[in-house]
Parts: structure tokens; sequence; C-alpha cells
């Protein structure tokens, strides 16, 4: 069975870090397009980070550039966000997607709060 | 970016009867390789979202066949046969030819 599991999230200051995980299991991971993609309370989707198979091509939205960064340990079959800089704005739930041509998994979301 | 944009965003519908929703991108959604990038997505109440179709007309495996999709460049609709009270949820569209892949606002659809 397929599961993908994030962990991490919690309350942070603004100026504060965190690192959001993902563990995956029941497929093959290193076979996926990864993403963060993030839903503040009663708002709607946003692609937030994205990054390739192997690694080496990844991509975000101009709002987290240079505050988040994705990366992928494929020999262990997890997805982190390294996040910095966090403002109120970044407040939401950070689910964990995995992209395939036919295949395509969520997790249940890990909720990031930013508040004084 | 590339805007999408859902209509209607509320959706009441009557069990049973058939519901479509229409989504509009302001480029085209069409990549390198051919392929029309959209796809749509449900959010029932309290759940992840999961993907129901890929590439405007392919279904997810197990999604019921009364789910369906259509259209090309920028215009594109999902349509739900007959609904059901577990299709209760919201509905986005998302491309992902451009970066940053975007969604719609997302369709509320609720039973009468």
């Amino acid at each position: 069975e397929v599961h993908l599991v994030e962990s991490g999230g919690g309350l942070v200051h603004p100026g504060g870090s965190l690192r959001l995980a993902c563990a995956a299991s029941g497929f093959t991971s290193s076979s996926f397009w990864m993403s963060w993609v993030r839903q503040a309370p009663g708002k709607g989707l946003e692609w937030a980070a994205h990054i390739n198979p192997d690694g080496g091509d990844k991509y975000y939205v101009d709002s987290v550039k240079g505050r988040f960064t994705i990366s992928r340990d494929n020999a262990e079959n997890s997805l982190l966000l390294q996040m910095s800089g966090l403002r109120g704005e970044d407040t939401a739930v950070y689910y964990c997607v995995a992209w395939g041509q036919l295949d395509n998994y969520w997790g249940q979301g890990t909720l990031v709060t930013v508040s004084s | 970016d590339v805007v999408m944009t859902q209509s209607p965003l509320s959706l009441p519908v009557t069990l049973g009867q058939a519901a479509s929703i229409s989504c509009r991108s302001s480029q085209s959604l069409v990549n390198t390789d051919g392929d029309t990038c959209l796809m749509w997505l449900q959010q029932r109440p309290g759940q992840s979202p999961r993907r129901l179709i890929y590439k405007v007309s392919n279904r997810d495996s197990g999604v019921p066949d009364r789910f369906s999709g259509s259209g090309s460049g920028t215009d594109f609709t999902l349509k739900i046969g007959r609904v059901e009270a577990e299709d209760v949820g919201i509905y986005y569209c998302m491309q992902h030819a451009h970066w940053p892949h975007t969604f719609g606002q997302g369709t509320k659809l609720e039973i009468k």
C-alpha cells in the first residue's frame, strides 16, 4: 500500500525556520517528480516547490524563492523542505505529492503555523 | 504566471443530476511534447486532494466513469454524469505546462 507521511510541522515565530520531511513507501518514489503543495486555512491549493526524480532540477514559486529549499534522498525514499525566514502567509497545510504519468499520490499534510 | 479561471465557484446539484465545471487558462497548456498539461483534482471535506483526470481526459485508476474531462488549448471542462453524495467537495483544475504550476480557485460542489 502506498503511503506518503509528512512530519515536521508546527508553530513557529515569524522569521523562524522549520524542516518538513515526507517518508514514502509502497512505490518507487525515485521514479517520480515530487512536490510540496500548500493550502492556507480555508483557501485553495498552491504549488510551493518541485523536484525531478534525480534531484537535479528544482522549481519554486516566487513567494518562497530564496527562503525554501526542496531536496530528496532517494536511498531513503524521502522528500524534504527546509523553510527559513517564515512569514505569516506561509501558514498552511503542506502536502507532499508524488507525480507519475499514471499514478499520483498525496500525503495527509502537515500544518505549519507562523505566528508570534 | 498562468491564470486558471474556474466557473462556477459554487455548484449546487441535485443527486442524480449532471454537473459541469469550466476551467480556462490564460495561455495554451500544450507543452513541447504536444501533450496538454491539464488535470482535475477532487478534495473531499477534511481530506487531501486526489487526482481524477490527467492530460485533459484520462481518468486515474479507481475514478468512476461518471467523471469525464474534455477540452483543448485554453478551454476545459469536467463533467460528472450523475452526481452522488460522495462527490461533495471542491474540484480544482491545474496546469503543469508552465512553471509555476497553477491551480484554479476551486469549485465547491454541494447537494441541493
